[in-house]
């Protein structure tokens, strides 16, 4: 079965530090990958995602995640956190044709110390 | 436009009691899905509906859980007989269907906080 591994449940950065989350996928193919970001209190929103193509993928708020099919991962990175960006982050996967199910990890508390 | 939105936004019951969970997906999305989200554990998928078809619900934890959606829009999950396990977040995203992407965008509502006392 499909699994979805992040290993880091609690990050703490300083602002303008650098981010790196890691994400680990199990699957008999690769997969399209997601990374989510949670507010308190809000849904989930799209940060990215991968289906095929360039390995380094960009998405909102300047975040970007490189897909290594090598190491079954798509870890996300920003060059300079701010403040804004403390929430809870998940990486998920979805079915390589297509279909409904995310399957996605245990999540990665980010805190941002001023 | 208006996004996914979800009533109640806080639910606090008695162990052994009824509860209904509302989603009002994007106008316009055909597909429907209800996840949960306990402490410590990601999203777990429940159910997910698409159109007419007949719903996928491989997710659901026990038949103590139901869902439908009513004319293709508004869907309601239902928990029959709630235990404390079932305290939960519970999510609802919906995402359009068919527009030649190979997987649709789901769109999250904020969630329906469930304690179950």
């Amino acid at each position: 079965a499909q699994s979805v591994t992040q290993p880091d449940i609690h990050i703490t950065v300083s602002e303008g530090a650098s981010l790196e989350l890691r994400c680990n996928y199990s699957y008999g193919a690769t997969p399209y990958l997601f990374w989510y970001v949670q507010s308190p209190g809000q849904g989930l929103q799209l940060l990215l995602k991968y289906f095929s193509g360039d390995t380094l993928v960009q998405g909102i708020k300047g975040f970007e995640a490189e897909f290594k099919r090598s190491q079954s991962s798509f870890n996300l990175r920003k060059p300079s956190v701010h403040w804004s960006d403390a929430a809870e982050y998940f990486c998920a996967v979805g079915p390589p044709g297509g279909g409904n199910k995310l399957t996605f990890g245990t999540g990665t508390q980010l805190k941002v110390e001023l | 436009g208006a996004g996914v939105s979800q009533s109640p936004s806080n639910k606090v019951t008695e162990k052994g009691k009824d509860v209904e969970l509302r989603c009002d997906p994007i106008s316009g999305h055909t597909a429907l899905y209800w996840y949960r989200q306990s402490l410590g554990q990601g999203l777990e998928f429940l159910i997910y509906f698409q159109g007419n078809s007949a719903p996928d619900k491989s997710g659901l934890p026990s038949d103590r859980f139901s869902a439908e959606r009513t004319g293709g829009s508004v869907s309601t999950l239902t928990i029959q007989r709630t235990q404390q396990e079932d305290s939960a977040v519970y999510l609802c995203a919906s995402s359009e269907r068919g527009r030649g992407a190979p997987f649709n965008e789901q769109f999250f509502g904020p969630g329906t906080r469930l304690t179950v006392l």
